[in-house]
């Protein structure tokens, strides 16, 4: 599978403040997701990014808050802004992949970031 | 709207018992069923990705199974290695997102 990693693995931050989190990818892929874990929730999908394109974001979330760059083909970063403790949860980058010719395109998942706003 | 629920939400088991998670969902065009496993502190990790009711995939002590309306993760002789989340989602229509359930939260004993 791919190797993705994110940064950081967690922080801690006070409310009204912006954490930016990183995530790379070992290979060039086209489509990359950012997801947010809540405890107790299922994972939800944030924002679709495609390099080159505008992220398309879910309901419920906006691109004020929730700002997305993906300068190229490896590399992402989603924005936490104005954070608030409602935005404690871990999020995580995934991307689309099709690891074999001929082969079936799977999502894989980042380590998360862990993030707690006091 | 894509739905799935997994069902028990947490289920301990003695190392060697037998068991099976449940998915179900309802999605309109499957495209793909997922099963991943979390561990604590860390992200999904892939296991299985189904297509169509009848298809069943296998990994270790792991079988995945798949019907129209739900899917079942059977565990065969589990090891405490194998405690983790497990969780299930769906991808359906015209797009890649995936919808996921809650998880199952499994723990083993040794």
């Amino acid at each position: 599978s791919a190797v993705i990693s994110q940064k950081p693995s967690r922080d801690i931050c006070q409310r009204g403040t912006s954490l930016t989190i990183q995530c790379q990818v070992d290979s060039q892929v086209t489509m990359m997701f950012w997801y947010r874990q809540q405890p107790g929730q299922s994972l939800t999908l944030i924002a679709t990014a495609n390099q080159g394109s505008e992220a398309t974001y879910e309901s419920g979330f906006v691109i004020d808050k929730f700002p997305i760059s993906r300068p190229n083909l490896t590399f992402s970063t989603l924005t936490v802004s104005n954070m608030s403790p409602e935005d404690s949860s871990i999020y995580l980058c995934s991307v689309r992949l099709r690891l074999a010719s001929g082969g079936t395109d799977t999502q894989y998942f980042g380590p998360g970031t862990r993030l707690t706003v006091l | 709207e894509d739905q799935v629920t997994q069902s028990p939400e947490a289920l301990r088991l003695q190392e060697g018992e037998s068991s099976s998670l449940n998915c179900s969902y309802t999605v309109s065009g499957l495209r793909g069923l997922f099963w991943y496993r979390q561990d604590p502190g860390k992200g999904p990790e892939f296991l299985f990705t189904l297509y169509s009711a009848g298809e069943e995939k296998e990994k270790e002590r792991l079988k995945a199974t798949l019907t129209k309306k739900e899917s079942f993760l059977h565990i065969t002789a589990p090891k405490p290695e194998d405690s983790a989340t497990y969780l299930c989602a769906v991808s359906g229509g015209s797009n890649y997102k995936l919808t996921f359930g809650k998880g199952t939260l499994l723990t083993v004993n040794p």
